[in-house]
C-alpha cells in the first residue's frame, strides 16, 4: 500500500539556521498539508497546497515558513530562520480529492525537528 | 472558529470492557468528522470518518449534530486497541484543500 514518506526522520539545528523538511506525498494525490505538534500540545495545521500553489494557511505559517513542489514527487517545507518554538514534529500528509470519500488525508511518519 | 475538545486526555479500561473515547466540536458548518489513531512508534492514520459510517477494527462513531458530539465506541476492548486517539473535524473554504482541526487525543490503555 503507498505511503507519504519523510525525510530525515530527526533534524537539529541551530537557532536562526534555515531547514527543509522533504516529504514524498502519494503519487495519484493532488492535495498536500504540512502539520506540527510541539511535544504535549495537539496537531496544529500550518499549510495546504492544490495546483502549485498555497490553498489555505494557519496564523502559525508566517513569512519564515515556505513550501514548494520542486519536481512531480516531492513536496518541502522551508523554515528560513529557526527559532526555539520551532521544536516540534511535523507531518506531511496528502489526499486524492476534496470530495467525500476522496479527502481523507494520509499522514507522513513525522520529522523531529530540535531546535538549539 | 472550529475546535475539537477530547476531554479525557488518559482513559483505561480492562480487556472486554466496553470503551467509549469523547469528541465535542464547534463548527458553524456542516462537518465532516475523522477518527485517527497512532498507535505506538506508528503514524497517524485513519481509522473511521462519520460519512462512511462504517465500522472499523469493532469501532464506531455517529454524528450527534444536537449535542455537537462524535464519541468513539467498541463494545469489547482488546488489548490491541491500546494507542492515541484523535478526533479531527475538517473544514475550510468551498473547494479549497481543507485542514484538519485536531483534539488533543486520548491514550487508551486496555488492561489484560
Amino acid at each position: 500500500e503507498p505511503e507519504v514518506t519523510q525525510t530525515p526522520s530527526h533534524q537539529v539545528t541551530q537557532m536562526g539556521q534555515e531547514v527543509i523538511l522533504r516529504c514524498v506525498p502519494i503519487s495519484n494525490h493532488l492535495y498536500f498539508y504540512w502539520y506540527r505538534q510541539i511535544l504535549g500540545q495537539k496537531v496544529e495545521f500550518l499549510v495546504s497546497f492544490y495546483n502549485n500553489e498555497i490553498s489555505e494557511k494557519s496564523e502559525i505559517f508566517d513569512d519564515q515558513f515556505s513550501v514548494e513542489r520542486p519536481d512531480g514527487s516531492n513536496f518541502t517545507l522551508k523554515i528560513r530562520s529557526t527559532k526555539l518554538e520551532d521544536s516540534a514534529m511535523y507531518f506531511c500528509a496528502s489526499s486524492r480529492g476534496l470530495a467525500p470519500l476522496q479527502e481523507t488525508q494520509y499522514f507522513g511518519p513525522g520529522t523531529r525537528l530540535l531546535v538549539l | 472558529a472550529q475546535r475539537v475538545t477530547q476531554p479525557e486526555k488518559l482513559l483505561s479500561v480492562f480487556k472486554g470492557a466496553p470503551v467509549e473515547l469523547k469528541c465535542n466540536y464547534s463548527y458553524s458548518g456542516s462537518p465532516e468528522l475523522f477518527w485517527y489513531v497512532q498507535y505506538s512508534r506508528q503514524r497517524l492514520q485513519l481509522l473511521l470518518r462519520h460519512i462512511s459510517r462504517e465500522s472499523i477494527k469493532g469501532f464506531t462513531a455517529d454524528l450527534n449534530k444536537g449535542e455537537t458530539s462524535f464519541h468513539l465506541k467498541k463494545p469489547f476492548a482488546q488489548e490491541e486497541d491500546s494507542a492515541m486517539y484523535y478526533c479531527a473535524l475538517s473544514g475550510g473554504s468551498s473547494g479549497s484543500a481543507r485542514q484538519l482541526t485536531f483534539g488533543s487525543g486520548t491514550q487508551l490503555t486496555v488492561l489484560p
